[in-house]
């Protein structure tokens, strides 16, 4: 398996616009998480699907963050509209179970201008 | 609400040595904990998940411990070389939630 995979792996926006991340998780995995990850607060969970369900969608920051799971073999985080202070890496994860092993992908690398 | 903490912050240390890179949680009542390294730029690679009832466990030169009465893990590494240099994440899952609760992160650079 080629792990999970991110799409794109860098994003430069302008304020405003709308910014889709894209994951593929790991086959076989029912657990899927989306992280965000800077230098002031470190990795964050944004959102935990299970079974392509959103079970936890306390981390989304506000209304301007959405994420799907279409199927069990892809995600999408949406922002819109973007603002700078959303420039971050953004990572996806998949596990099989929620608790076990989490596999992350290469991180989507955002900057908003 | 559960806290990490990872110390020391950053570490240097000369090729061959042993070392030891900390983790601290608040809340004991953890499903399990996992130790990631993180590349510069890249994303985060699984080094070793210790489910609640473990003591340890190994991989090659990496050996992970946990006391969740005193609510603590370590990351030993033996041998040092200067491809371990990375920063290195421990993650905390407390039981009953999904998710898993990061450190601040040990960055560690090992010198040739």
């Amino acid at each position: 398996d080629a792990g999970v995979i991110q799409s794109p792996r860098h994003e430069v926006t302008e304020m405003g616009q709308e910014v889709t991340l894209r994951c593929k998780p790991i086959s076989g995995h029912n657990s899927l998480f989306w992280y965000r990850q800077t230098m002031m607060r470190g990795l964050e969970l944004l959102i935990y699907f299970n079974n392509n369900v959103p079970i936890d969608d306390s981390g989304m920051p506000e209304d301007r963050f959405s994420a799907k799971m279409p199927n069990a073999s892809f995600s999408t985080l949406k922002i819109q509209p973007s603002e700078p202070r959303d420039s971050a890496v953004y990572f996806c994860a998949s596990s099989f179970t929620g608790y076990s092993e989490a596999f992350f992908g290469q991180g989507t690398r955002l900057t908003v201008v | 609400k559960q806290e990490v903490t990872q110390i020391p912050a950053a570490l240097s240390v000369p090729e061959g040595e042993n070392l030891v890179l900390n983790c601290s949680f608040t809340d004991s009542a953890i499903y399990n904990l996992q130790w990631f390294r993180q590349d510069p730029g890249k994303g985060l690679t699984s080094l070793l998940l210790i489910q609640s009832s473990q003591r340890e466990q190994t991989s090659g030169r990496l050996n992970a411990s946990l006391d969740k009465s005193s609510g603590r893990s370590t990351l030993y590494i033996a041998a040092s070389q200067p491809g371990d240099s990375a920063t290195y994440l421990c993650a905390v899952s407390t039981s009953g939630t999904y998710k898993y609760i990061f450190g601040t992160g040990t960055r560690l650079k090992v010198l040739a």
